[in-house]
């Protein structure tokens, strides 16, 4: 079954330094997104990315954060100068279609680990 | 505000035993409804989903739900849980058209008891 891909599993990084979280959806797919979720808490919604573009965005998403698809297969997340409050388990998710009976993949995701 | 609510934190059951999670949403119609497993260290994991027609719907590992509009439910079940089972249960829904975001619920961690 195909699988949406992230890499790396675990991340630790000093606090303001600049991390990139990639992920590769699964190849047919033309909607991704980016979830995380803090440690104990609910997983929450960042991003929505369709054909090149930021789609959605939520109030956690400030300008700290970007979203790429470089090269067609990548998807990154990146978090400009870390906080201590960006320690999360990142998820990235994909869809083919837009239909919503379409579900999402999940990735296995990447915990980011800030200190 | 669009929300899933999930009540239960924690739920202990004996191997064997029967299994409900309860999952609550608050929308202005009805969203689209998902059930997630995250086992340790993995990622999610659609169980099931409902849309529409059949408010029992089946999913994979033997688990299904039911949709109450009345009571704006969609219950996880599962008749007999096996040890494998132990997880982090997740209920979500996906609100009105153009709206991609995924609302969660706070999750549910099941232990499963020999």
């Amino acid at each position: 079954e195909p699988e949406v891909t992230q890499t790396p599993s675990h991340q630790v990084t000093q606090m303001g330094q600049e991390v990139i979280l990639r992920c590769v959806p699964i190849s047919n797919h033309l909607y991704f997104y980016w979830y995380r979720q803090i440690l104990g808490q609910k997983v929450e919604f960042l991003v929505s990315f369709y054909n090149n573009e930021i789609s959605e965005k939520s109030e956690i998403f400030d300008d700290q954060f970007s979203v790429e698809r470089p090269d067609g297969s990548n998807f990154t997340l990146k978090i400009r100068s870390t906080k201590l409050e960006d320690s999360a388990m990142y998820f990235c998710a994909s869809r083919t279609n837009r239909e919503r009976n379409y579900g999402y993949t999940f990735g296995s995701g990447t915990r980011l680990t800030v200190v | 505000a669009q929300s899933v609510t999930q009540p239960d934190i924690h739920i202990t059951v004996s191997e064997g035993a029967s299994l409900e999670l309860r999952c609550n949403y608050s929308y202005g119609a009805t969203p689209y409804l998902f059930w997630y497993v995250q086992s340790p260290g993995q990622g999610l994991q659609l169980l099931l989903k409902y849309f529409s027609g059949d408010t029992l719907v089946q999913g994979i590992k033997g688990f299904e739900a039911e949709f109450k509009r009345s009571q704006s439910s969609f219950n996880l079940r599962k008749p007999s849980v096996h040890w494998s089972d132990a997880a982090e249960y997740f209920c979500a829904a996906l609100g009105d058209f153009g709206n991609e975001k995924l609302t969660f619920g706070t999750g549910t961690r099941l232990t499963i008891i020999p």
